[in-house]
């Protein structure tokens, strides 16, 4: 079975500071990882994910995640916020053997703080 | 071109009702899926379409729960003698159906459900 944690409901930064979202998993095949963003009245947007190969995946909006296999974990980072980047933002899992299945974690909320 | 859009885009309705919610993928995308997002979580996944056949209902949580996809585009999910535990945005996402990892889902806006 697989699941995600998203460390911290909320997460503010200043505008220009560095963005760190956390997310770690628990998967008992290989699994393939994923960031989403919702915007408010907006469907979920993909802005990353991983797959195989490189372990450092780069995304829309200057989003990165690296993939870290033993330390379970799939951090979502930004150099420099914009007020742009406020809204929700979701680590999801998929198993390789049902991959249409997206489990998401309760997500996290970024404030940009001008 | 047009994303997945969800009709209607809120529904409020008494304990008890039965009701429809709809899903229009994009075009040519031959899965189609159904998540729910209850306040404060992560969406959590209900249903899994591959033309016109369900192939993994398992996280429909009980038999109150049932959607259909007759001509394998436009999808209903239907939900019986509603009650306020409903209560979330049901989301629908489609996908090119292909498999595997180049298969992106493609979500629409949701519907809000409210039970009073």
């Amino acid at each position: 079975a697989q699941s995600v944690t998203q460390l911290g409901s909320h997460v503010s930064v200043s505008e220009g500071a560095l963005v760190l979202l956390r997310c770690n998993y628990s998967s008992s095949v290989p699994p393939y990882l994923f960031w989403y963003v919702q915007y408010p009245n907006q469907g979920l947007q993909l802005l990353l994910k991983y797959t195989t190969g490189a372990t450092l995946v780069k995304g829309i909006n200057g989003f990165e995640a690296e993939f870290k296999k033993s330390e379970t974990s799939f951090h979502l980072t930004k150099p420099s916020a914009h007020m742009s980047d406020a809204a929700e933002y979701f680590c999801a899992v998929s198993a390789v053997d049902s991959s249409y299945k997206l489990i998401f974690g309760s997500g996290t909320r970024l404030l940009v703080r001008p | 071109g047009a994303g997945v859009s969800q009709t209607p885009s809120n529904k409020v309705t008494e304990k008890g009702k039965y009701v429809e919610l709809r899903c229009d993928p994009i075009s040519g995308h031959t899965a189609l899926y159904w998540y729910r997002q209850s306040l404060g979580q992560g969406p959590e996944f209900l249903i899994y379409f591959q033309g016109t056949g369900a192939a993994d209902d398992s996280g429909l949580p009980n038999d109150r729960f049932f959607a259909v996809r007759p001509e394998g585009s436009v999808s209903t999910l239907k939900i019986q003698r509603t009650e306020r535990g409903d209560s979330a945005v049901y989301l629908c996402a489609s996908s090119l159906g292909a498999g595997g990892f180049t298969d992106t889902q493609y979500f629409g806006p949701g519907t809000r459900l409210t039970v009073l």
